[in-house]
């Protein structure tokens, strides 16, 4: 069975102080690993896929790269509107995705 | 970009009433759609799977009889809450894996927020 640990759970950071977040998984085989930004009412919007170890992907102030076991989100000199919560998902895996339990981010200005 | 809309994105019922919660693709072709539901300060719990013109697969511990699914066509899936409880409380999101895009990607919509009082 696929499990996808997040850790920090949740995450305090000052406008400006860079941080990673870590996402730590097992599957039996990776189709693909996934991050997306969740805001509070709103639907998970999609960051970035990622396919196989090595692999690295940037988005403004955000970069995804991934092992064998496990992605780091990083995120580089955060600004306030970087707030909201970060999942991760692997899969799918019989047509599914599992997802971890998140990160919540606030970063004060 | 895939965009997934869900309708409607608030909804407040009495109980015992029935909910219908639309999730159209509106740039794609979506051969499966997903259901999820999210408590809160928790991660997406997956309720279902559905591919378009067959029935619904549901996660263990899911009434199949109260979230009555409904794939019609590529671009359509609805999830109707059937004799709605104030346990049903919750927020519903769709995704929806687009042809065309990867195979493993899929997209949300925006969420609705159902409250049964």
């Amino acid at each position: 069975e696929d499990q996808v640990t997040q850790s920090p759970e949740a995450l305090r950071l000052q406008e400006g102080e860079s941080s990673s977040l870590n996402c730590s998984y097992t599957v039996s085989g990776l189709r693909g690993l996934f991050w997306y930004r969740q805001d509070p009412g709103k639907g998970p919007e999609f960051l970035f896929t990622l396919y196989s170890a090595g692999e690295e992907k940037e988005k403004e102030r955000l970069k995804a790269t991934l092992t064998k076991k496990e992605s780091f989100l990083h995120i580089t000199a955060p600004k306030p509107e970087d707030s909201a919560t970060y999942l991760c998902a692997v899969g799918p895996t019989g047509n599914k995705l599992t997802f971890g339990g998140g990160t919540r981010v606030l970063v004060k200005p | 970009g895939a965009v997934v809309s869900q309708h409607p994105s608030r909804v407040i019922c009495k109980s015992g009433t029935s909910v219908k919660i639309e999730c159209r693709s509106l740039d794609f072709q979506a051969t499966t759609m997903f259901w999820y539901r999210q408590f809160p300060k928790q991660s997406l719990m997956l309720m279902a799977t559905s591919n378009e013109g067959s029935k619904a697969t549901y996660e263990q511990g899911v009434e199949k009889d109260k979230f009555l699914i409904n794939h019609a066509s590529l671009t359509l899936s609805t999830l109707t809450v059937t004799s709605a409880h104030p346990e049903d409380s919750s927020f519903y999101i769709c995704s929806a894996r687009a042809q065309g895009f990867r195979d493993t990607e899929a997209f949300f919509g925006q969420g609705t927020r159902l409250t049964v009082v």
